[in-house]
């Protein structure tokens, strides 16, 4: 089943905390990005990789880092989480940015203490 | 002003109506997406449009580029219709690798 899967779907977390939350997806896309989606903010791209060893930043990418290191992997990871990195997380992927269907993840709910 | 407007922010219809989502942005764009979202939180693409009308089921999607603004039409709204419905753009000065949001529109379809 072609998708795309986020780890973990889950987390609770202090302040500091290294971590990372993996993307991946099974259709080949040279395209993925991550996003996140806060109340009365909407959605807001933080990073998006147009292929292999090739990213670049969204709207907000400060206090997060990415590496696209495989096709279908892109780990967004938060060296040093603070609170206001509390959101609702989505990967996306597409065959390429010209294409039509945005493929999303189902979510990674993150809480930073 | 956000680059990306969408109106109505909330909108309630009972089931059968035809309903209308906007959304009118204020860059140069190379595509414009339709987002549904579901309840559960996960995200699904509708369409994608670049010109002219879209149709899939009972759902309906124009753009008219000159004037910078799309819509979303439902027909015969059904419950299983209630959602958050979103917009998003791809601007040419990003050469279409990034994607601006609206805030959404939050239907409910009441039986």
């Amino acid at each position: 089943e072609a998708q795309v899967t986020q780890n973990p779907r889950y987390l609770i977390t202090v302040t500091g905390k290294k971590l990372t939350v993996t993307c991946s997806q099974n259709m080949n896309h040279e395209y993925m990005s991550w996003y996140r989606q806060d109340p009365g903010l909407g959605l807001r791209q933080i990073y998006y990789s147009m292929n292999v060893e090739v990213t670049d930043k969204g709207d907000v990418p400060e206090g997060y880092k990415v590496s696209r290191k495989e096709k279908r992997n892109f780990p967004l990871i938060l060296e040093s989480p603070s609170p206001n990195q509390t959101s609702l997380y989505f990967c996306a992927s597409s065959p390429s940015t010209t294409t039509d269907t945005q493929y999303f993840g189902p979510g990674t709910r993150l809480t930073v203490l | 002003k956000n680059e990306v407007e969408q109106s109505p922010q909330n909108l309630t219809a009972q089931e059968g109506e035809f309903i209308t989502i906007n959304c009118s942005y204020s860059v140069g764009i190379s595509a414009l997406h339709w987002l549904q979202q579901h309840p559960g939180g996960g995200i699904v693409s509708l369409f994608m449009l670049s010109s002219g009308k879209k149709k899939h089921g009972r759902l309906i999607a124009t753009i008219n580029i000159q004037e910078k603004h799309s819509s979303l039409h439902i027909t015969a709204s059904h419950p299983r219709d209630s959602a958050v419905y979103i917009c998003a753009v791809r601007s040419v000065e990003t050469s279409g690798s990034r994607l601006t949001f609206g805030e959404g529109t939050q239907l409910t379809v009441n039986p």
